[in-house]
């Protein structure tokens, strides 16, 4: 089992210019869900999905910010401009209805955005 | 809407002591709750869960929490703490039947030598 990967594990970009992070879920997995974490706000769900449909995207800060899961494997987030405020770090994680409810949630080691 | 409280930014503990890292929770259903822990630089990692039954949940690396319905209290202890035991940890809660899992804010545990 090699985890819930996320990509990259830091970007470093100019404001105004498109992110886009990565994440591929435990294989087998039915749940993905994206968060981000500030030292101000803690940690926030921005948006989760289930069978690659998006499920509750209410945390969504601003219209910026677009998230899909085209197949079961892979998500993106993606930040479209990007802002200073936009800078924490992005944690995606996965979770399985086979494991038995309520299964806990599987973290990928997040990846650290800075907008300068 | 369901919430979770972490009372305590940071709990100080010496090593070889008892600690308690306090959580209180709101959901509208039974509530799913949940404790998980974060090294620097790493994902959060999954503790214990607290579904139904018996209120004294036991997880991972001695960690136990104690479920208190009347207090919506969902309090996580150690025996006995480890300097290796000092992290962020996070107290987490998701309504029965549903997928949404909100965090608090999370306590930093510092433990002494």
């Amino acid at each position: 089992d090699a985890g819930v990967i996320q990509s990259p594990r830091h970007e470093v970009t100019e404001m105004g210019q498109e992110v886009t992070l990565r994440c591929k879920p435990i294989s087998g997995h039915d749940y993905l869900f994206w968060y981000r974490q500030t030292m101000m706000r803690g940690l926030e769900l921005l948006i989760y999905f289930n069978n690659n449909v998006p499920i509750d995207d209410s945390g969504m800060p601003e219209d910026r910010f677009s998230a899909k899961m085209p197949n079961a494997s892979f998500s993106t987030l993606k930040i479209q401009p990007s802002e200073p405020r936009d800078s924490a770090v992005y944690f995606c994680a996965s979770s399985s209805t086979r494991q038995g409810a309520p299964s806990p949630l599987h973290f990928g080691n997040g990846t650290r955005l800075t907008v300068t | 809407a369901q919430s979770v409280a972490q009372p305590e930014d940071q709990v100080n503990v010496a090593e070889g002591n008892p600690l308690t890292v306090k959580c209180t929770y709101s959901v509208s259903g039974n509530p799913y709750l949940f404790w998980y822990v974060q090294y620097p630089n790493r994902g959060l990692q999954f503790l214990l869960k607290y579904i139904t039954g018996d209120n004294l949940v036991k997880g991972s690396y001695g960690f136990e929490a104690e479920f208190n319905k009347s207090q919506t209290s969902f309090h996580l202890k150690k025996p006995s703490a480890l300097v290796s035991d000092s992290a962020l940890y996070f107290c987490a809660v998701r309504e029965g039947g549903g997928f949404k899992t909100i965090f608090g804010a999370g306590t930093r545990l510092f433990v002494k030598a």
